[in-house]
């Protein structure tokens, strides 16, 4: 089955630096991207996301990336703010039902 | 949260007892999830609903069931709770599949199997 690996764990930048969280996904099938945000004590809320057609994505101070053929995708936050600080997770699914999720990263915008 | 609701939002409970978590939406969306959130290892799917009383296995499924009697409710039950049955557990919709499955979270439920 599918398996997605998520670096760093940790991350942590300063306000208005560029933050890039990584992510590899193991199933070629997998065909839909998507970047979640938890802040504390909530449920994770989708920021964007990126099918397999598509090499880029951007979205304001956030893009994505996609490599099919090595099979990673990256998360881009520019110009870096305190509420930007959370967790985020990557996640891949291949069309069904079943999204597999990254371990996380915890972001850290000091001010 | 997209008219997702969870109860209990905390529960405390012992080892062998049975536990049952509620989701309920308002949205009216087809499909809905049951994950669980713990440290280093994500969210993991237990099970998923695509439709009144159609529920399929996650992952994680060992140790729960679930039932969807409504489109609004989807139950989660822990029929034994056992220690390492203690996370936090997310419900989520979504109104279509695959590619356009974009899934909306509930607030949680932190549970604690002592």
């Amino acid at each position: 089955g599918e398996n997605v690996e998520q670096h760093p764990s940790t991350l942590s930048v300063q306000e208005g630096d560029s933050a890039v969280i990584k992510c590899t996904y193991s199933d070629s099938a997998s065909n839909y991207f998507p970047w979640y945000k938890q802040e504390l004590g909530k449920g994770p809320q989708l920021i964007i996301d990126i099918r397999s057609n598509v090499g880029e994505k951007k979205d304001q101070r956030i893009a994505v990336t996609l490599n099919k053929t090595a099979k990673h995708f990256s998360l881009h936050i520019t110009e870096t703010q305190p509420e930007d600080s959370a967790v985020y997770f990557c996640a891949a699914m291949e069309g069904g039902f079943k999204t597999i999720f990254g371990a996380g990263t915890r972001l850290f915008v000091k001010a | 949260d997209a008219g997702i609701t969870q109860s209990p939002r905390h529960k405390v409970t012992e080892t062998g007892t049975p536990v049952t978590l509620r989701c309920h939406q308002t949205e009216n969306h087809r499909y809905m999830y049951w994950y669980r959130q713990d440290p280093g290892h994500g969210l993991r799917l237990i099970h998923y609903s695509y439709g009144v009383k159609d529920t399929d296995k996650g992952e994680v499924s060992d140790g729960y069931s679930v039932s969807r009697s409504k489109t609004e409710d989807f139950l989660l039950t822990l029929e034994s709770a056992t220690s390492s049955q203690t996370s936090v557990y997310f419900c989520a919709i979504s109104w279509d599949r695959g590619e356009k499955n974009e899934q909306f979270f509930g607030p949680g439920t932190r549970l604690t199997v002592l």
